[in-house]
């Protein structure tokens, strides 16, 4: 089974609309990334989140890790066009220093 | 800085071909990471190096894969022969050494379409 489970697979928005997106893990997590790709593209970087509770957010993008540790959400308020392409969550397990990650969450924001 | 540097961005070649990819890390990170990624799913790790050794290879096809790191810098994926199940993009990233938060930086990828 997948160790970081996302949700939803895709999600198709109108502009202005907010949507959320899941990351849980089988695992405690010590290290949670968010990151964008463009289709067939390079990753890029969003947010990284390390303690239990931890919220960040970057412009229109809100992720929080929960205090447990093995769930975070992605919130982005009012999307945008530009919000559109494939979010993944990595998680590092700690001491591996390496990234493991979800399958992705394909998010399409219509004008 | 520069990024993670990786060429070419787009490869074409038929099965049982062999064919290379290129990465060069951001100056001065020890680790250095490439991953698969299959279109519709998340990016897997094949090879991880510290320096220019490896600490992990364990899901890297040897069959058929090969990677090096030349004096812990450039690194190049290789392919021989190429199978159909290989189309895929290749992504390059690396991080500095113990890392603690302080984030993977990943190349724009090549995307590889076996044919």
């Amino acid at each position: 089974s997948q160790e970081l489970e996302q949700s939803p697979q895709s999600l198709i928005v109108q502009e202005g609309k907010n949507l959320t997106i899941n990351c849980t893990s089988s695992k405690t997590l010590y290290g949670l990334y968010w990151y964008k790709q463009k289709y067939g593209e390079g990753l890029i970087f969003l947010m990284m989140l390390q303690k239990g509770g931890e919220e960040k957010s970057h412009e229109k993008i809100t992720a929080k890790l929960d205090e447990k540790k093995q769930q975070s959400s992605l919130h982005i308020t009012a999307s945008q066009p530009s919000h559109a392409g494939i979010y993944l969550c990595g998680a590092d397990r700690g001491g591996s220093e390496k990234l493991v990650f979800g399958k992705g969450t394909k998010l399409t924001v219509n004008p | 800085e520069a990024g993670v540097a990786q060429s070419p961005r787009y490869k074409i070649i038929e099965k049982r071909q062999s064919v290379a990819f290129w990465c060069n890390p951001i100056s001065g990170h020890a680790t250095l990471y490439w991953y698969q990624q299959i279109l519709g799913q998340g990016p897997k790790l094949l090879i991880q190096f510290q320096n220019n050794g490896v600490v992990d290879d364990s899901q890297l096809p040897k069959d058929r894969f090969s990677a090096e790191r030349l004096k812990g810098v450039d690194s190049t994926l290789k392919i021989q022969p190429a199978k159909l199940e290989d189309s895929a993009v290749y992504l390059c990233a690396s991080s500095p050494r113990r890392n603690r938060g302080g984030g993977y930086t990943f190349g724009s990828g090549t995307r590889l379409t076996v044919v």
